[in-house]
């Protein structure tokens, strides 16, 4: 299975700054996939990030809000921007694994917006 | 658009019963994934469905996948109040090698009372 660590595991933002999580693979991955939890609810997809190329957003989310980087095949990262406490989730980062059948994913980034 | 549908929400039930969960699915796909998730945690896989008729097992849970009907099913024999959290079914609709996104369903929160 990979190896998958997040940071921050959590924090406390004030409403209108930014938080830049990380995700960093033991592996090299094509895709890495990040996922938004809201209190309660099942995992929303936010984007596909491929290396060399702009993420791919679903629909309701947008790159000035949510950018994402992946400079290369272990690593991405996903801004929160702007933050509200609207934003206040659980974001998840997620690989496939290297049977191309699996997904794993990270511990999670517990973000809460006062 | 791909729609998982999870059945039920919400289940509580005594230990030593057997339960199932169902996941149903809107459209074809080869790959189906069960989760579990204690509060405030990750996701732990717990099974990847491949192919019609897929039956795994690990300890008091049971997965099966019946790609025709667009159906799997979580059962759950003789109940031990660890087993107590949330459970998701996820399907990947993308065909072939490699992983596309996956889409979730709500999710079951499973109680079980001793």
């Amino acid at each position: 299975s990979a190896v998958i660590s997040q940071k921050p595991s959590r924090d406390i933002c004030q409403r209108g700054t930014s938080l830049t999580i990380q995700c960093q693979v033991d592996s090299q991955v094509t895709m890495m996939f990040w996922y938004r939890q809201q209190p309660g609810q099942s995992l929303t997809l936010i984007a596909t990030a491929n290396q060399g190329s702009e993420a791919t957003y679903e629909s309701g989310f947008v790159i000035d809000k949510f950018p994402i980087s992946r400079p290369n095949l272990t690593f991405s990262t996903l801004t929160v921007s702007n933050m509200s406490p609207e934003d206040s989730s659980i974001y998840l980062c997620s690989v496939e694994g290297r049977l191309n059948t699996e997904a794993f994913f990270g511990q999670g980034t517990r973000l809460t917006v006062v | 658009e791909l729609k998982v549908e999870q059945n039920p929400l919400f289940l509580s039930m005594q230990e030593g019963k057997n339960y199932t969960i169902y996941c149903n699915y809107s459209t074809t796909s080869d790959r189906l994934y069960w989760y579990r998730q204690d509060p405030g945690k990750s996701l732990e896989s717990l099974f990847v469905l491949l192919s019609n008729g897929a039956v795994k097992q690990e300890g008091r849970l049971m997965a099966s996948l019946d790609t025709k009907a667009r159906l799997s099913t979580l059962h759950i024999t003789a109940a031990v109040h660890d087993l107590s959290a949330t459970y998701f079914c996820a399907v990947d609709p993308s065909a072939g090698l490699g992983h596309d996104k996956i889409i979730f369903g709500k999710g079951t929160r499973l109680h079980i009372l001793p």
